[in-house]
């Protein structure tokens, strides 16, 4: 298996909600990471896993909260967000900090 | 902090002409990498560069990382319509932890059949 896998592709929710995104690899890698990507624009990371610790936030805002239940897995709870949190979230993995990332296929978000 | 210059901004070119572009950096990275997106879909990586000077081919596809470790190319030959997309190089300083890749803007080809 070498893909990332992300659920849902698609996902439209009010400012008031709470939903959740998910990722998995079975790679055995050892870093997992969130981006955000607004249109025309490269990746921009939010937040770092290495080892299921949570190694870097990149300042992101309270409303995106992060979790690591186990190696293969990635979560990204949200609450309460804003219309221009509307993006594509890409989660990717890589074996350590020295390799190229694999990326998932992103969750396409609309915040309404 | 670091940033990447990725030019050109976009291309259009005919089927079976050769691509190039490329990044530069005001800084040293130790890794490059290539990616290719297309619309609805994650990245995808094309080619990883680890050693400066090194030149790696995939396919159609070589890059290479820049010997000063600040710079590096990707070459596209006879270029096809699937190669259409958004090309972005990334790189990244690895040191203990150091886990963050610094992007380009991207390069958007558009192939004309």
């Amino acid at each position: 298996d070498t893909e990332v896998t992300q659920t849902p592709k698609h996902l439209v929710m009010g400012m008031t909600n709470k939903k959740s995104l998910k990722c998995e690899q079975h790679m055995g890698h050892r870093a997992m990471y969130w981006y955000k990507q607004k249109a025309k624009k490269p990746p921009e990371l939010m937040f770092v896993y290495s080892y299921e610790k949570l190694s870097i936030n990149e300042s992101v805002p309270s409303r995106f909260s992060p979790e690591c239940p186990n190696s293969s897995l990635l979560n990204l709870h949200l609450h309460a967000l804003q219309p221009e949190d509307s993006a594509l979230y890409l989660c990717a993995s890589s074996q350590d900090e020295r390799v190229g990332s694999v990326f998932g296929q992103g969750t396409r978000l609309t915040v309404v | 902090g670091q940033q990447l210059n990725q030019s050109p901004q976009s291309m259009f070119i005919q089927e079976g002409e050769d691509v190039s572009m490329n990044c530069t950096s005001s800084s040293i990275f130790n890794t490059w990498l290539w990616y290719k997106q297309e619309p609805g879909e994650g990245p995808v990586l094309l080619i990883a560069l680890y050693k400066a000077g090194e030149l790696t081919s995939n396919g159609r596809l070589t890059a290479q990382f820049g010997i000063t470790r600040k710079d590096s190319f990707l070459n596209i030959s006879a270029s096809i319509p699937s190669d259409v997309g958004i090309y972005f190089c990334a790189g990244r300083n690895s040191g203990a932890g150091s886990y963050q890749l610094t992007f380009g803007k991207g390069t958007k080809l558009s192939v004309i059949p």
